[in-house]
């Protein structure tokens, strides 16, 4: 599986966008990208996945560029709410499951 | 039910008892999870079911860690003879989809099982 690089933290004032970057470099061409967002004394929830180009959904956008060696997890305008670690993944559409590092934990600030 | 439920929520251990630890996950989904996340770090895998059948089993730290899903839903992580190492918080997920794949929804965890071994 190919290995993800992402920010260790981040800080955000409220109201603001959010791009977090992570990279994958090693990633195969049947692999998709997937964010998953953890909330202190919660398991991870899966918040958007995608395989190029860009997705949106209610909650994020995620961009990745042609070449997939990374992608930008997008929030718009975050609030105090949005505090959380946030884990890029790369997965295999075969049979592997998911593989999760350590995250770029967020700290919104009021 | 319409989450994924673990039970109990917070478990204190004495170093060499056996614990057990329950996982009710989604109905109707057909993998399940279980993952370990120790303090400050990401979730690491342990093993994993499709319906009853154990097909991966590869993250399971120590032959003390032993899971079983018998019905194809409920699953218990069983650990035997605990040690301080294993305290954490133990994570199950689903999916609907087999195969380890995440399919149209990525994995639902559940809140997990936090193990304090003293």
């Amino acid at each position: 599986l190919a290995k993800t690089t992402q920010p260790i933290s981040m800080d955000s004032y409220e109201g603001q966008e959010v791009n977090i970057t992570c990279s994958h470099n090693n990633i195969a061409t049947n692999d998709y990208i997937t964010w998953y967002q953890q909330f202190p004394s919660q398991g991870p929830r899966f918040i958007i996945q995608g395989y190029k180009t860009k997705v949106t959904n209610e909650v994020a956008s995620l961009f990745i560029p042609a070449d997939r060696k990374s992608s930008t997890l997008s929030l718009p305008r975050v609030s105090l709410s949005d505090t959380a670690v946030y884990y890029c993944l790369v997965y295999n559409s075969g049979n592997t499951p998911l593989v999760f590092g350590k995250g770029t934990r967020l700290s919104v600030i009021a | 039910g319409a989450g994924v439920s673990q039970s109990p929520r917070y478990k204190v251990a004495k170093r060499g008892q056996d614990v057990a630890l329950r996982c009710d996950p989604i109905s109707g989904h057909v993998s399940l999870f279980w993952y370990q996340q120790a303090l400050g770090q990401g979730p690491e895998f342990l093993t994993y079911f499709q319906n009853e059948a154990q097909l991966d089993k590869s993250g399971l730290p120590s032959d003390r860690f032993f899971a079983e899903r018998p019905e194809g839903s409920v699953s218990t992580l069983k650990i035997q003879r605990t040690q301080q190492e294993d305290s954490a918080v133990y994570l199950c997920a689903s999916s609907l989809e087999g195969g380890g794949r995440t399919g149209e929804y990525g994995y639902t965890f559940g809140s997990g099982t936090r193990l304090t071994v003293v």
